[in-house]
């Protein structure tokens, strides 16, 4: 397992749109990420699994926003109805977690979404 | 709410300098700490973790301190070459895990060849 992976690198889409996104974490990692980054920022937190189960949601996740994590492998991201104001990276991470603990996050290469 | 300040926002040194990146966090509550690098559109790559009972860690060149009940930790760079130049990004994880990592702005560095 090279790391994790993340599809498609670069999407562009039109207004109004419904978009989704996939993430591939590191195998062996039973807690996934997803982030969003806007230029000249860092990344921001969307929303976290633990193994399947959704345990967190920022504010920033909007009611156009869904996660999925089925049988806890990969991850999918959708966003409904895109807004220009949805252009960013979007980013997915992975980590060991444990009782009391959490490791180090592992991220993606990100996926570009640019809404016209 | 979590903040996390990186101070300087930028800063250019000639190749073979030692440094200090700068970070400050508002919630001393936190579990984890890690320090990423990202070069311009791509991901980001894991530098350093330091748990939140670990004062600091080491990794070739690269040496991150933490202290917690300041709210500081600080990235050292030893003898600085071009292909550190980067933006260097702090993240603290609280929350008891649940919470993500809350980033920074990020430190743009530039090693002059």
């Amino acid at each position: 397992d090279t790391g994790v992976s993340q599809d498609p690198r670069h999407k562009i889409t039109k207004r109004g749109q419904n978009v989704t996104f996939r993430c591939d974490p590191i195998s062996e990692h039973n807690r996934l990420y997803w982030y969003r980054q806007t230029l000249g920022q860092g990344p921001e937190f969307l929303t976290y699994f633990q193994n399947e189960a959704q345990l967190e949601k920022s504010r920033l996740l909007s009611d156009r926003f869904s996660a999925e994590r089925p049988k806890g492998s990969f991850s999918t991201l959708e966003i409904q109805r895109t807004e220009q104001g949805d252009s960013a990276m979007y980013l997915c991470a992975s980590s060991l977690g444990w009782a009391g603990g959490v490791g180090e996050q592992y991220f993606g290469p990100g996926t570009r979404l640019t809404v016209t | 709410k979590q903040e996390v300040t990186q101070i300087p926002a930028a800063l250019s040194v000639p190749e073979g300098e030692n440094l200090v990146l700068n970070c400050s966090f508002t919630d001393s509550a936190i579990y984890n700490l890690q320090w990423f690098r990202q070069d311009p559109g791509k991901g980001l790559t894991s530098l350093l973790l330091i748990q939140s009972s670990q004062r600091e860690q080491t990794s070739g060149r690269l040496n991150a301190s933490l202290d917690k009940s300041s709210g500081r930790s600080t990235l050292y760079i030893a003898a600085s070459q071009p292909g550190d130049s980067a933006t260097y990004l702090c993240a603290v994880g609280s929350g008891g895990g649940a919470d993500g990592l809350t980033f920074g702005k990020g430190t743009h560095l530039i090693i002059q060849p």
